[in-house]
């Protein structure tokens, strides 16, 4: 089964205490991204991945730090955390397919930093 | 910079009505996608639209994208409880070039029995 697994699901941290939020895929995709869901922001972009070793930033890429050092693995890294990075965080992965875009999200991580 | 705006943000609607969400985009793509998000979890992709005039309808939903106008539309006929959930729209801005998307804000679509 195509999965996109994220851990952890719920994370409560303090100020300045690094973290890191996994993400992992099944589906061999070359392309992974994070996102972030704020209340009226939608979702916005912070980093993505074409393939292994090679990152770039997203839309609101400040604050944070990924790797791609394998296919599968795409963790997303909270060096400092701060409370206006309290969110819902989605990792995605795709693949471009006839002109489609297939693109599967993890199940999400609510972050709070108090 | 492509933007994508919906409208309306919040939706409250009574079982058995019509109503339709809208999806405006800023520049050229011939590629419109709707995801669905039920509270608390993930998003689910509803629709594909990849052309002029493409229509795409599974049950009370259905999709429509006008690339001249940029504009897609969601159209909700004879709303039920179950259909709660936020939807989103997104745009490939690069046609095709990369798998990213801009996704809308997100319309919340309440219905009410």
């Amino acid at each position: 089964e195509a999965q996109v697994t994220q851990n952890p699901r719920y994370l409560i941290t303090v100020t300045g205490k690094k973290l890191t939020v996994t993400c992992s895929q099944n589906m061999n995709h070359e392309y992974m991204s994070w996102y972030r869901q704020d209340p009226g922001l939608g979702l916005r972009q912070i980093y993505y991945s074409m393939n292994v070793e090679v990152t770039d930033k997203g839309d609101v890429p400040e604050g944070y730090k990924v790797s791609r050092k394998e296919k599968r693995n795409f963790p997303l890294i909270l060096e400092s955390p701060s409370p206006n990075q309290t969110s819902l965080y989605f990792c995605a992965s795709s693949s471009y397919r006839e002109n489609l875009i297939i693109q599967y999200f993890g199940a999400g991580t609510r972050l709070s930093v108090l | 910079e492509l933007k994508v705006e919906q409208n309306p943000l919040f939706l409250s609607m009574q079982e058995g009505k019509n109503y339709t969400i809208y999806c405006n985009y800023s520049t050229t793509s011939d590629r419109l996608y709707w995801y669905r998000q039920d509270p608390g979890k993930s998003l689910e992709s509803l629709f594909v639209l990849l052309s002029n005039g493409a229509v795409k309808q599974e049950g009370r939903l259905m999709a429509s994208l006008d690339t001249k106008a940029r504009l897609s539309t969601l159209h909700i006929t004879a709303a039920v409880h179950d259909l709660s959930a936020t939807y989103f729209c997104a745009v490939d801005p690069n046609q095709g070039g990369s798998e990213k998307l801009v996704f809308g804000k997100g319309t919340k679509l309440t219905v009410n029995p």
